[in-house]
């Protein structure tokens, strides 16, 4: 059972825009921030967003991540096959003194 | 260009102890606020933290594994060495080192991941 709840799947068609949701509590996502990682099949992750909102050099603007109160979300618009992995959510938890992450999202484009 | 890649043992017996090596370049750990930490993934499951050694030598460990575990930093050799006592089957994973440039909470760069096995 992960701290970070995220939706098992998700799934879109090459163009579309989906959003993965990430759900915490004021320990973890309500008093720090979020991070999203993107792990293609058989790869080590990859940081994607970090600080909420922020895109690492060489990261598609396609990507985009925001936080509201204890939920955060990654956006993806124009989707592409490449688009196709498992997204982490992360974010430092106060009461665990330790990095928590999402149980993972399996992105498929249909 | 940084670089992060772990070694060890592919496969340990249960009870037994684990040690995995995290061997970088391309930064220092000696430098402010720079953190390495280790992260698993049992296989077809979700990534699961387990440590992380700040450059100042503070430490962090995951609640639930922190009787487990011990993370030690050598800058010289540019390593960080992760121990884990106790193994069992259900600790079969693929274990990650990771940089991160600050704070900790998040990396940047990633090693390619060792499986470790557990299994008599």
């Amino acid at each position: 059972q992960s701290v970070l709840t995220q939706p098992p799947s998700a799934s879109g068609t090459p163009g579309q825009r989906v959003t993965i949701s990430c759900s915490g509590r004021s320990s973890n996502i309500g008093n720090n921030y979020v991070y999203w990682y993107q792990q293609l099949p058989g790869t080590a992750p990859k940081l994607l967003i970090f600080s909420n909102n922020q895109r690492p050099s060489g990261v598609p603007d396609r990507f985009s991540g925001s936080k509201s109160g204890t939920s955060a979300s990654l956006a993806i618009s124009g989707l592409r096959s490449e688009d196709e992995a498992d997204y982490y959510c992360a974010a430092w938890d106060d009461s665990l003194s330790s990095v928590v992450f999402g149980g993972g999202t399996k992105l498929t484009v249909l | 260009q940084i670089t992060l890649k772990e070694s060890g043992p592919t496969l340990v017996k249960p009870t037994q102890t684990l040690t995995l090596t995290c061997t970088f370049s391309g930064f220092s750990l000696s430098t402010s606020g720079v953190a390495v930490g280790w992260i698993r993934q049992p296989p077809g499951k979700a990534l699961e933290w387990l440590a992380l050694v700040f450059w100042d030598d503070d430490k962090r460990y995951s609640s639930s594994l922190k009787s487990r575990l011990t993370i030690t930093k050598d800058t010289s050799k540019n390593q960080v060495v992760l121990t884990m006592t106790n193994m069992d089957p259900v600790d079969t994973a693929t274990y990650y080192c990771a940089r991160s440039k600050q704070y900790g909470d998040h990396y940047d760069f990633w090693g390619q991941g060792t499986l470790v096995t557990v299994s008599s």
